[in-house]
């Protein structure tokens, strides 16, 4: 069983518009959620991290996450074609070396003109 | 900017075959991975290494071996290719606990 969901599998938002995507995990550990993104054909890169209760904002994207619930979600404002991609969830707990990231299954997203 | 680098970028091969894979980190990392990303996306940690010390190993099947000369190499052998070990193998890197992983271009392989 998948411990890192994502949804939706996939979204289309018009140019201009509001995507929300939605990433919980089932592992209680995990004290960091990651969100990358990937582009076709492309490696993942790193959007945001968060790891506190509330909400974190960088440019058009912000995150939020409920830590009780595990629950993340990322929201793009103003979407633009170039924001459509893969994009990737993924959890991690403190304690150990280095990061050992769990990653759900991905949204995918397009961004129509 | 790349600065996870890995060869090669493709590699076809016929079952039953051994295959290796390089990576190396030009970032000063202390620790490095090899995930597999699958035909749905799924990407999965298979290894990891901090300073040449393997920290993680998934359950992965016996035939995946990784090798580590020094803590910015990380190669990924595999003996006797099977038809479900084509995927895109990405190699990546991280400074230490709970710091953004880096990615590299990944090799795709394709068992025939």
């Amino acid at each position: 069983q998948q411990k890192v969901q994502q949804s939706p599998e996939s979204l289309i938002v018009p140019e201009g518009g509001m995507a929300s995507l939605n990433c919980t995990s089932s592992d209680r550990n995990v004290d960091y959620f990651w969100w990358y993104r990937q582009h076709s054909g492309k490696s993942p890169k790193m959007l945001m991290s968060i790891f506190s209760n509330g909400e974190k904002e960088e440019g058009r994207f912000t995150v939020h996450l409920n830590k009780a619930s595990l629950h993340t979600s990322l929201h793009i404002r103003d979407s633009q074609p170039s924001d459509s991609a893969l994009y990737l969830c993924a959890a991690s707990s403190y304690g150990g070396s280095g990061n050992k990231l769990i990653f759900g299954t991905g949204t995918l997203l397009s961004v129509k003109p | 900017e790349t600065a996870v680098f890995q060869t090669p970028n493709y590699h076809v091969t016929q079952v039953g075959n051994e295959v290796s894979f390089n990576c190396k980190q030009t970032l000063g990392h202390d620790t490095m991975y090899w995930y597999k990303q699958d035909s749905k996306k799924l990407l999965k940690i298979m290894f990891s290494y901090n300073n040449k010390q393997l920290i993680v190993n998934e359950t992965v099947p016996r035939r995946f071996s990784p090798q580590s000369s020094d803590k910015a190499h990380l190669n990924l052998r595999i003996k006797s290719v099977e038809p479900e070990d084509s995927a895109v193998y990405l190699c990546a890197s991280s400074l230490g606990q709970n710091t953004e992983v880096f990615f590299g271009k990944g090799t795709r392989l394709t068992v025939v």
